[in-house]
Order: structure tokens, then sequence, then C-alpha cells
């Protein structure tokens, strides 16, 4: 099973950045796919999750209106939409999935989203 | 929302047992789950449903739950053991996730 997320780096203040997490190994309709972040020198903090069909989606209440989540059954790749970026962005993004209510069984080895002004 | 509280470090020598704690409002009710961060890789579960380990684990870590606090318990700590730890709850009412602040364990 792997997760790889792909679509960090360096981005302005108020831009925008796709975050992809392609997911092999693994029944992709049988997971919840997740993003977490960690913010240099803090803890993990858990963004947004996304069922293979969508029925379950669910956002961190302070990126409501400027992250969205979305899935390519095909490409087994889910995304986070990032707009309207800001300097506490800055952070590892990392995917994960579980099952249920489950730990995160599996995580990816994250990507750097670094927001300058 | 939820909110897991969670000392922000310990320290333990070689061969000792590390206790960490994760706070919470009644969490001795919820479905706890800890991860292992070492800086510069991805989280590992440690303990799922607190107190099961996935395959890999070994038995001289392990979890428990009562009241307002869960706690994490290793055992013949090793140099290895030196990283980050943080619980989790899901959270019913909002569909979401929370983690406690995490806890860095030092092996002196």
């Amino acid at each position: 099973v792997q997760l790889v997320e792909s679509g960090g780096g360096v981005v302005q203040a108020g831009g925008s950045r796709r975050l992809s997490c392609a997911a092999s190994g693994m029944a992709f309709n049988d997971y919840i796919f997740h993003w977490v972040r960690q913010v240099p020198g803090k803890g993990l903090e858990w963004l947004a999750l996304l069922s293979f069909d969508e029925t379950r989606k669910s956002l961190r209440g302070s990126v409501i209106g400027r992250f969205t989540v979305s899935r390519d059954t095909f490409k087994k790749t889910v995304y986070l939409q990032m707009a309207g970026l800001r300097l506490e962005d800055t952070a590892i993004y990392f995917c994960a999935a579980n099952r249920g209510d489950g730990s995160f069984d599996f995580w990816g080895q994250g990507t750097l989203v670094s927001v300058s002004s | 929302s939820y909110v897991l509280t969670q000392p922000p470090s310990v320290s333990v020598a070689p061969g000792k047992t590390a206790t960490i704690t994760c706070g919470g409002n009644n969490i001795g009710v919820e479905s706890v789950h800890w991860y292992q961060h070492h800086p510069g890789q991805a989280p590992v579960s440690l303990i799922y449903y607190n107190p099961d380990r996935p395959s890999g684990i070994p038995e001289r870590i392990s979890g428990s739950n009562s009241d307002n606090t869960a706690t994490l318990t290793i055992t013949r700590v090793e140099a290895g053991d030196e990283a980050d730890y943080y619980c989790q709850v899901w959270d019913l009412n909002t569909d979401s996730w929370v983690f406690g602040g995490g806890t860095k364990l030092t092996v002196l």
C-alpha cells in the first residue's frame, strides 16, 4: 500500500495550490481519505476527509471556504485544492487513509507547501 | 469542538517506562487512536480503538482509557522510541477528527 503526495512548493500569499494523493496497492473504494498538516514546530492538524463515493466529505472549520477536497476514482487520486493561501498555511501536508472510524492505517510521506509574502 | 490535551514533553531513561497521557471530556467512552511520528517521516499507527495494536507493533507498547484520560504506555524504552506521539479521536458531531497537541518523548 502506498500513498504518494505531490503538488507542494512555494506559493505567494493569496495564491492557490492543488495537492494530489495517489493511492496504490489498496482497494480505493474501501477507504476514506484524509488530509492532515503539520505546521513547522507544531503538531498534527486534521484538515479534511473524503470517501471514495463522496458521500462523506468534511472540512476543518478554519479552512471551509478556502480548501476543498475531491477525487478521481479512475486515477485513484485524491486532491486538496487550496485557495487564498496564508503565511500560516505553510506546512507539510500529509495524505492518510482509514476505514470507518478506525485509525489512519496508511500515510504518505508528505509534501511541503511554503507560502511566501 | 472536542479538545484533547497532552503534555508537551516526557523524558525517560532507556529501559524504563514512559507514560503519555491524553485528556479529554469523558474520553473513556471514545475510541482513541495513538500515533508515533518521527520528524521527516510518515506518522505510524501504534494503537487503534484503544488498546488494540496493529501488526508489527511490539507488546511493550500499550494503551488504556478511562474516565477523562487515555494513556499510552511504553515499557523498556529504547533510543528509537524518541519521537512525537499523538492521540486522536473522531468527533461524531462534526464528522471531523481531532488530534492531541502531541508529546515529545525524549530518551535520556
